[in-house]
């Protein structure tokens, strides 16, 4: 069984400040790990996934996250928020051996930006 | 593409009533579930299907039922609302294949009082 910790339930940040969220995963097998958003009253969208190969990552509205095996984890970055940045971000994680997109999510991490 | 469509989207319950949470995809999707969403749990899946006349339990299925009957239609059945089941309800689809990340549903918010 896999799990996903985020450890920072809320981040407020200045707007056009870099911000870092935070995710760490459990897992006794190989894994596919992928970050969400979810603006207010909608439902999430896939921001970006690491299934393999290069351990950074770049996906939409200019964030990035890199994959690090021997840490567990999988960092969301962004080097500069704006305002419309202001959503819910979830980590989520699914095992490579189990061969179809069970996914464990995260509790999610409330972006906040501060204008 | 309409992609995932659940119906409806808001709905209050009085205890011991029972509904159908409606999830359609016309995307060919193989791999259907349903999560609750609630503050502070993230999303916490229900049930989950690889595909018509396949389904299985997730993490929370008490009290909940499913059925895949076609590819595109993923009813979720509530057979005796409670209060605890007040939540946030989410349909999602996937291709059955690692890795490749689901469309959510815009979701369901269901009142039980």
């Amino acid at each position: 069984a896999q799990s996903v910790t985020q450890l920072d339930s809320q981040v407020p940040v200045f707007e056009e400040a870099p911000v870092e969220l935070r995710c760490n995963y459990s897992s006794s097998v190989s894994v596919y790990l992928f970050w969400y958003v979810q603006y207010p009253n909608q439902g999430l969208q896939l921001l970006l996934k690491y299934l393999s190969g290069s351990t950074l990552v770049k996906g939409i509205n200019g964030f990035e996250a890199e994959f690090n095996k021997s840490q567990t984890s999988f960092h969301l970055r962004k080097p500069s928020v704006h305002i419309s940045d202001t959503a819910e971000y979830f980590c989520a994680v699914s095992d490579q051996d189990f061969g179809n997109e069970k996914l464990t999510f995260g509790t999610g991490t409330r972006l906040t930006i501060i204008p | 593409n309409a992609g995932v469509t659940q119906t409806p989207k808001f709905q209050v319950l009085k205890t011991g009533q029972s509904m159908t949470l409606q999830c359609a995809q016309d995307m060919n999707h193989e791999y259907m579930s349903w999560y609750r969403q609630d503050p502070g749990m993230g999303l916490r899946l229900i049930h989950y299907s690889v595909g018509a006349g396949i389904t299985d339990q997730g993490e929370v299925p008490n009290g909940y039922n499913v059925s895949r009957s076609t590819t595109e239609d993923f009813p979720l059945r509530l057979l005796s609302a409670a209060p605890s089941q007040t939540s946030v309800y989410f349909c999602a689809s996937s291709y059955n294949t690692g890795g490749y990340g689901y469309t959510f549903g815009s979701g369901t918010r269901l009142t039980v009082v």
